[in-house]
């Protein structure tokens, strides 16, 4: 089955430092990732799309200088969180989309950021 | 914009049948699907509705009236592993754009 790794699983970080969040498709390949939020007991919440090989389109409210993506091949997705502040504490989480299995969305395990 | 309702909570009985239901107001539908969450991991497809009627896989099922903006999810024997958030998501589009429901917490208990 579609396998989507997420790399690092949990991350500690202070205020104000940047830290990056991989996204792969192992098995297969996503022009289209996903990036959502979860904030604990709440759904997921769509952050942002990520296209191989153009800019990403983000959702309402979600500032794209504070949440940088990056979809340099089509297997990889990146989301660095700029100048983190501990309100960006959350699960984050990708996904990529299957073409070949009707389009459906396969996720990652998830990052765990905290900001202290 | 998308409006997606289901149960907050859920509580059933080892070995029995849930049904968790899922309503939805949107446009541009483009197919509904239903993923399970453990508590600190990411969700796992389940299944994927884009016509009317049921699809059925082991011991979960998918049922999908498009005409009511209507679907449920339906387990059977249920197990202590069940106990999980269950989550609708409506695809809208091209693009594939998901978006979730507010999730049920099913607690499975003995």
């Amino acid at each position: 089955g579609a396998v989507v790794s997420q790399h690092p699983s949990w991350v500690i970080c202070k205020s104000g430092t940047s830290v990056k969040i991989e996204c792969r498709s192992l098995d297969f390949q996503a022009t289209t990732m996903f990036w959502y939020r979860q904030f604990p007991k709440q759904s997921l919440m769509l952050m942002a799309t990520s296209n191989e090989g153009s800019k990403a389109t983000y959702e309402q409210g979600v500032e794209k200088d504070k949440f940088l993506i990056n979809h340099a091949s089509l297997t990889l997705s990146t989301l660095t969180v700029t100048s983190a502040h501990p309100e960006d504490s959350s699960f984050y989480i990708c996904s990529a989309r299957d073409l070949a299995s009707s389009s459906t969305q396969y996720f990652g395990p998830g990052t765990r950021l905290t900001v202290l | 914009g998308q409006n997606i309702d289901q149960p907050t909570e859920m509580t059933a009985t080892e070995g029995a049948i849930v049904q968790i239901n899922c309503t939805y107001q949107t446009s541009g539908f483009n197919g509904l699907f239903w993923y399970q969450q453990h508590a600190g991991e990411a969700p796992t497809f389940l299944s994927y509705n884009v016509l009317d009627g049921l699809e059925e896989k082991g011991r979960f099922s998918s049922f999908l009236s498009r005409s009511k903006g209507y679907s449920y999810l339906l387990l059977k024997e249920l197990q202590m592993k069940d106990s999980a958030s269950y989550l609708c998501a409506v695809r809208t589009g091209t693009a594939s754009k998901l978006t979730f429901g507010t999730g049920t917490r099913l607690q499975v208990t003995l």
